[in-house]
């Protein structure tokens, strides 16, 4: 009863590194997406994927990549941390259908780069 | 395109008052809608969502928003605020598989 799960719940980077922000879910979910969350802004759409080996660009895809190579899995790779991607990041699936199905939220991960 | 538009970043309200937040969209084709939570240190849950049909949408914990195409709206509405209703209000606008949300509207509770 796991529903979604994020790993790591707090990150700490210096400019330049890389790291991989981890989402699984075992709901067999074909909809998964990454948002992050700033301040005033609301959550803004990363990247998502409507199933395993399908993945498109959402509103601020810039300087993060994705895959999907499993249904439960959906990580988020950040290639060079920037202090712009200081943020709270959202994992989130649902069922894929019409367009109205609810979506599953991870607990979201804090990440700060310095 | 589609957009969301919250107005007011910050309601304070009287514990038992109405709870009113204000969420006006922008969609080029009918839209779904919907009214999401968010606690302290937590994701967001969903309240409510508006598809089609009735334009009076019940939520849990007492909320309910109505669609109004005229207006192109979707307010949030509890006719009487608990202190446990105190977090971030997020309305969303999906299209597709996009969803797009509002900046949130942080509500505190006044005892």
């Amino acid at each position: 009863n796991a529903g979604v799960t994020q790993t790591p719940k707090f990150q700490v980077l210096k400019t330049g590194q890389s790291m991989t922000l981890q989402c699984a879910q075992d709901m067999n979910h074909e909809y998964m997406s990454w948002y992050r969350q700033d301040p005033g802004m609301g959550l803004r759409l990363i990247h998502y994927s409507v199933g395993a080996g399908i993945t498109d660009q959402g509103e601020v895809p810039n300087g993060y990549n994705v895959s999907r190579s499993t249904t439960e899995d959906f990580p988020l790779r950040l290639l060079s941390a920037a202090p712009s991607q200081t943020s709270v990041y959202f994992c989130a699936s649902s069922a894929r259908g019409g367009g109205n199905e609810k979506l599953f939220f991870g607990s979201g991960t804090q990440l700060s780069v310095l | 395109a589609q957009s969301v538009t919250q107005l007011g970043s910050h309601v304070s309200v009287s514990e038992g008052a109405l709870v009113l937040l204000r969420c006006n969209y922008s969609s080029s084709v009918p839209p779904y809608l919907f009214w999401y939570v968010q606690y302290p240190n937590q994701g967001l849950q969903l309240l409510l969502k508006y598809t089609t049909g009735a334009t009076l949408v019940k939520g849990i914990n007492g909320f309910e928003a109505e669609f109004k195409k005229s207006e192109t709206s979707f307010h949030l509405t509890k006719p009487s605020a608990h202190m446990s209703d105190a977090a971030e209000y997020f309305c969303a606008v999906r299209n597709d598989y996009k969803l797009s949300f509002g900046a949130g509207t942080t509500v505190t509770v006044r005892a």
